[in-house]
């Protein structure tokens, strides 16, 4: 089934610093969900993109899905520490929803 | 609306006792997704369900996981015998048909098997 790479893995910023991470398919991908965990609690969706190139965002946090669709960013302007937690992307395939989650990058804001 | 429910929130067993996790969907949600989520990693889905029926599995490990949903409503997840790997927690989520719907996830069960 398809898979999708995310990097990094882990990020460490100071707190005003900003932070991105990255999604990265093989394959020509329908659309993207990002989710955020917060430590000890469950995926909560963000949103999803849809079209080739398509930019959205929501304050501080821009997400992108490029041009062949094949790769997606979430880009957070200025980290604050309720920013902290685990951002996933998710595929979102086959004719009946299948979601498929990247491995996440954990994001550690130090104040 | 009220939010997908599990439980239980915590679950202690010793290996090869078996365990039920409960799944109760936002109202109207058509499909229902169980995964597993070992620490440090991603969602991993066991199983997945339209109305009561069954669309994907291939990652369910059959010989000692099983799912259920009757009525297309309420799921129940259940692992006989446990092992030690299957230490994780157990998450619920629901979402309308429909290829653009997002997915709305429970609590959680965590499952600890000593």
């Amino acid at each position: 089934g398809q898979q999708v790479m995310q990097i990094p893995q882990y990020q460490h910023v100071q707190e005003g610093e900003d932070f991105t991470t990255y999604c990265n398919s093989s394959t020509t991908l329908s659309n993207i969900q990002w989710y955020k965990q917060r430590p000890g609690g469950h995926p909560v969706f963000l949103i999803q993109l849809v079209k080739s190139g398509e930019v959205k965002k929501q304050k501080r946090l821009t997400f992108q899905f490029g041009e062949a669709k094949k790769n997606s960013s979430l880009h957070i302007t200025a980290t604050q520490t309720t920013d902290v937690g685990t951002y996933f992307c998710a595929l979102n395939s086959g004719g009946y929803q299948k979601v498929t989650f990247g491995i996440g990058t954990k994001l550690q804001v130090i104040p | 609306e009220a939010g997908v429910a599990q439980s239980p929130r915590y679950k202690i067993i010793e290996k090869r006792q078996s365990v039920a996790f409960w799944c109760n969907p936002i109202s109207g949600h058509a499909t229902l997704y169980w995964y597993q989520q070992i620490l440090g990693q991603g969602p991993k889905l066991l199983i997945q369900f339209q109305n009561n029926g069954v669309v994907d599995d291939s990652q369910l490990p059959k010989d000692r996981f099983s799912a259920e949903r009757l009525k297309g409503v309420d799921s129940t997840l259940k692992i006989q015998p446990a092992k030690l790997e299957d230490s994780a927690v157990y998450l619920c989520a629901s979402s309308f048909l429909g290829q653009n719907s997002p997915l709305h996830f429970g609590n959680g069960t965590r499952l600890t098997v000593t």
